[in-house]
C-alpha cells in the first residue's frame, strides 16, 4: 500500500530556530495534510494542501505541496517551547474511492526544543 | 470550535473481555473513522463508516472489530475478546462530506490497556 516517509525521525533544536521537515512518498498524494500531535492528545491538523505547487502558511507554519505529488514539507519559523511535539504529514490514497476515505500517516517527526 | 469527543480516557480491561470505546463526532460531518496508535508508532487506519455502513476497513479491523452509530451522536468501536496486542491509543475521527477531501478531525482518544 502507499507508505509515508518522514525526516528527520527527529529533531533538537534551540528556542528561536527555524525548522524544516519533509515527507514522501514512492505514489502520488492529492492531499496532504500536516498534524501535530501533543503528548496524551489526539492530532490537531495544522495545515491543508490539495494542489501541486500549493503554498500555506498558518502563523509561523508553512508548507508546500510537491509539484510532483510525492511529496510535502513544512517549515516553522522562529520556533518557540510551544512548538514541541510529533508532526505527522498525512494524506487518502489516490485509489479513486470517493468519500470516507481513509488517511495514511507517516512516522512523524518528534520536534525537541531547548530553551 | 466544535471537537470530536471520545470516552473514557482510559479503558483497562482483563484480557477476552469486551470493550466499547465512545465517540461523539462533530455534529454536521457524516464520515467518522477510527484509527489506532500503538504506543510510539504512526497512527494506523482501522475503518471509515458512512451512512451506517463500512466504508472501507483495514485488514487489522477483523472479526473482533465492530463499528456501530446507535443513535444520531455517537459512533461507537467494539472489541469483542480482547487481546494483550490490542493495547493502544484509540482515536475517533470524523469529517465533512461536502466538498471533496475535507479535513479529518481527530478527539483525543482513548488509552486502552489489556491486562
Amino acid at each position: 500500500g502507499q507508505q509515508l516517509n518522514q525526516s528527520p525521525q527527529s529533531m533538537f533544536i534551540q528556542e528561536g530556530e527555524d525548522v524544516s521537515m519533509n515527507c514522501t512518498s514512492s505514489s502520488i498524494f492529492n492531499t496532504w495534510l500536516w498534524y501535530k500531535q501533543d503528548p496524551g492528545e489526539g492530532p490537531v491538523l495544522l495545515i491543508a494542501l490539495y494542489k501541486a505547487g500549493e503554498l500555506t502558511s498558518n502563523g509561523r507554519l508553512t508548507a508546500q505541496f510537491g509539484i510532483t505529488r510525492k511529496d510535502s514539507f513544512l517549515n516553522i519559523s522562529a520556533s518557540i517551547p510551544s512548538d514541541v511535539g510529533i508532526y505527522f504529514c498525512a494524506g487518502p490514497p489516490d485509489t479513486g474511492f470517493q468519500g470516507a476515505q481513509k488517511l495514511v500517516f507517516g512516522q512523524g517527526t518528534r520536534l525537541t526544543i531547548n530553551p | 470550535e466544535p471537537e470530536v469527543t471520545q470516552t473514557p480516557s482510559h479503558q483497562v480491561t482483563q484480557m477476552g473481555q469486551e470493550v466499547i470505546l465512545r465517540c461523539v463526532p462533530i455534529s454536521n460531518h457524516l464520515y467518522f473513522y477510527w484509527y489506532r496508535q500503538i504506543l510510539g508508532q504512526k497512527v494506523e487506519f482501522l475503518v471509515s463508516f458512512y451512512n451506517n455502513e463500512i466504508s472501507e476497513k483495514s485488514e487489522i479491523f477483523d472479526d473482533q472489530f465492530s463499528v456501530e452509530r446507535p443513535d444520531g451522536s455517537n459512533f461507537t468501536l467494539k472489541i469483542r475478546s480482547t487481546k494483550l496486542e490490542d493495547s493502544a491509543m484509540y482515536f475517533c475521527a470524523s469529517s465533512d462530506p461536502r466538498g471533496i477531501n475535507q479535513p479529518q478531525h481527530f478527539g483525543d482518544g482513548t488509552r486502552l490497556s489489556i491486562l
